[in-house]
């Protein structure tokens, strides 16, 4: 089963922030939180990802609950390309490296 | 340019015909995974690879079979398919483990009548 959770749609406004919430409450200490988007008949590509602090880069932000036990992915002006599904995962440190994906939330973009 | 490569992108077989669906990364990367894609189901994780002639299973191992003797290739065979491996298929790679990004291939729609 999926150690994510996460809402199975979501609609927001062309040019608003988007605000993407994943839950993982039995994250363990040295797990990875990764974000990836898969895009309309494409393969999935890697959005952003973090540990403890939050991280940004050109594509979004990611903002990491003090307790580690949720996390949010920031778009912030979300444009008609943005319509995907997202992902949230968490890349296990012990040791085997079994990657869950889950089903995502897909992301609804209004013009 | 760096990539994962995956081939063939479309194939259509019958039961019980042995085929193999490569994967080949340009980019040194230690770790490879082979994933599939079902409506409904989202990605699962078929096997994965830490590094040469080292594999494990994931989610869905059963079925299938995989290979890692050189670090760029990580080919999945299915020795007897059947219609309940039709799906889409990804094969994926990344520098290490968990600090690091996953690249996708572009995927394998495959067919089993």
């Amino acid at each position: 089963d999926a150690k994510t959770t996460q809402p199975n749609s979501m609609e927001s406004n062309e040019e608003e922030p988007v605000h993407l919430p994943c839950n993982h409450s039995t994250i363990s200490g040295t797990d990875y939180i990764h974000w990836y988007r898969q895009l309309p008949s494409q393969g999935p590509e890697y959005v952003i990802h973090g540990l403890t602090s939050n991280v940004n880069n050109r594509m979004a932000s990611l903002a990491i609950a003090e307790d580690r036990k949720s996390s949010t992915l920031i778009l912030h002006r979300a444009t008609l390309r943005d319509a995907a599904v997202y992902y949230c995962i968490l890349r296990d440190s012990g040791r085997d490296d079994k990657i869950i994906f889950g089903k995502g939330t897909r992301l609804h973009i209004l013009p | 340019e760096a990539q994962v490569t995956q081939n063939p992108r479309y194939l259509i077989t019958v039961t019980g015909k042995k085929l193999t669906v490569t994967c080949s990364q340009n980019m040194n990367h230690e770790y490879m995974s082979w994933y599939r894609q079902d409506p409904g189901l989202g990605l699962r994780q078929i096997y994965y690879s830490m590094n040469v002639e080292v594999t494990d299973k994931g989610d869905v191992p059963e079925g299938y079979k995989v290979s890692r003797k050189e670090k760029r290739n990580f080919p999945l065979i299915l020795e007897s398919p059947s219609p309940n491996q039709t799906s889409l298929y990804f094969c994926a790679s990344s520098f290490g483990r968990t600090g690091y990004e996953q690249y996708f291939g572009p995927g394998t729609r495959l067919t089993v009548t």
